[in-house]
C-alpha cells in the first residue's frame, strides 16, 4: 500500500516570489514520483516526474522537484512564480512493479497574487 | 506523451438517467484507467480497463454503477448509471505510456447532475 500527503492545501504567493509545495509519501516498495498540474477548468497535465537517475528533475516552465529517499519526499519548487502558475498541483506516486496504481495526494491550490 | 480525447467535455444530466463517456487515444495502449474527481477533491481511481477482459474495479466502485467497455486498444467508454447529484464530478480517462509507464490524462468530462 502507498499514500501521499501534501502538507499544504492552499498556498497564496505574490508574483515573482518563490514557492515550495511539499509532498511526502509512504510506500513499501520502490516508487516513481510525479507532479501534475490542473489549471482552472482544465484536466490534468504532467508537470514533471522522477523515474531514476538524478534526484533533481525540472520542468520546461521553471519548476523543479527533488526526490529525497531518506525523507520520502518530493517537494516542488519554483524560484519566481507568474500569475499563470495559479493552479492546483497534485503529487502522485506509483510502485515500480507492473500493474501498480497511481496514488494521488490531496492537492495544493496555488494562488498567485499580483 | 499521449493525445487523449474525451466526449462529452461537459454535460448537465437529470437524476436517474445514465451517461456514457467516450475516451479515444492516439495510439494503442494496453491499459486505460478511469478516474473521478469530485468537486474540490483529489483524484480517485474508479477502474482499470483492459482490452479483451472485464474491467478491474477499485473498492467502492461497482460494475452496475460504472460499466466500462474496452472494445479495442485505442478506445474505452465509462457509463455513469442512474445518476444522482453525488455523481457530479469530473471523470478522467488516462493511459500509461513510455518509460515508467507514465500516466497521461485526457481533458476530462465535467458532469453535473440536477
Amino acid at each position: 500500500a502507498q499514500s501521499v500527503t501534501q502538507l499544504d492545501s492552499q498556498v497564496p504567493v505574490f508574483e515573482e516570489a518563490p514557492v515550495e509545495l511539499r509532498c511526502n509519501y509512504s510506500s513499501s516498495v520502490s516508487v516513481y514520483l510525479f507532479w501534475y498540474v490542473q489549471y482552472p477548468n482544465q484536466g490534468l497535465q504532467l508537470l514533471l516526474k522522477y523515474l531514476s537517475g538524478s534526484t533533481l528533475v525540472e520542468s520546461i516552465n521553471g519548476f523543479e522537484a527533488e526526490f529525497n529517499k531518506s525523507q520520502t519526499s518530493f517537494h516542488l519548487r519554483k524560484p519566481s512564480v507568474h500569475i499563470s502558475d495559479t493552479a492546483e498541483y497534485f503529487c502522485a506516486v506509483r510502485g515500480k512493479a507492473a500493474g501498480n496504481k497511481l496514488t494521488f495526494g490531496g492537492g495544493t491550490r496555488v494562488l498567485v497574487k499580483p | 506523451s499521449a493525445v487523449i480525447s474525451q466526449k462529452p467535455s461537459r454535460d448537465i444530466c437529470q437524476r436517474g438517467t445514465s451517461l456514457t463517456i467516450q475516451c479515444q487515444v492516439d495510439s494503442q495502449v494496453t491499459m486505460m484507467f478511469w478516474y473521478r474527481q469530485q468537486p474540490g477533491q483529489s483524484l480517485t481511481l474508479i477502474a482499470t480497463a483492459n482490452q479483451g477482459s472485464e474491467a478491474t474495479y477499485e473498492s467502492g466502485f461497482v460494475i452496475d454503477k460504472f460499466p466500462i467497455s474496452r472494445p479495442n486498444l485505442t478506445f474505452s467508454t465509462l457509463t455513469v448509471s442512474n445518476m444522482s447529484p453525488e455523481d457530479s464530478s469530473i471523470y478522467l480517462c488516462s493511459v500509461g505510456r513510455g518509460t515508467g509507464n507514465t500516466i497521461y490524462f485526457g481533458e476530462g468530462s465535467w458532469l453535473t447532475v440536477v
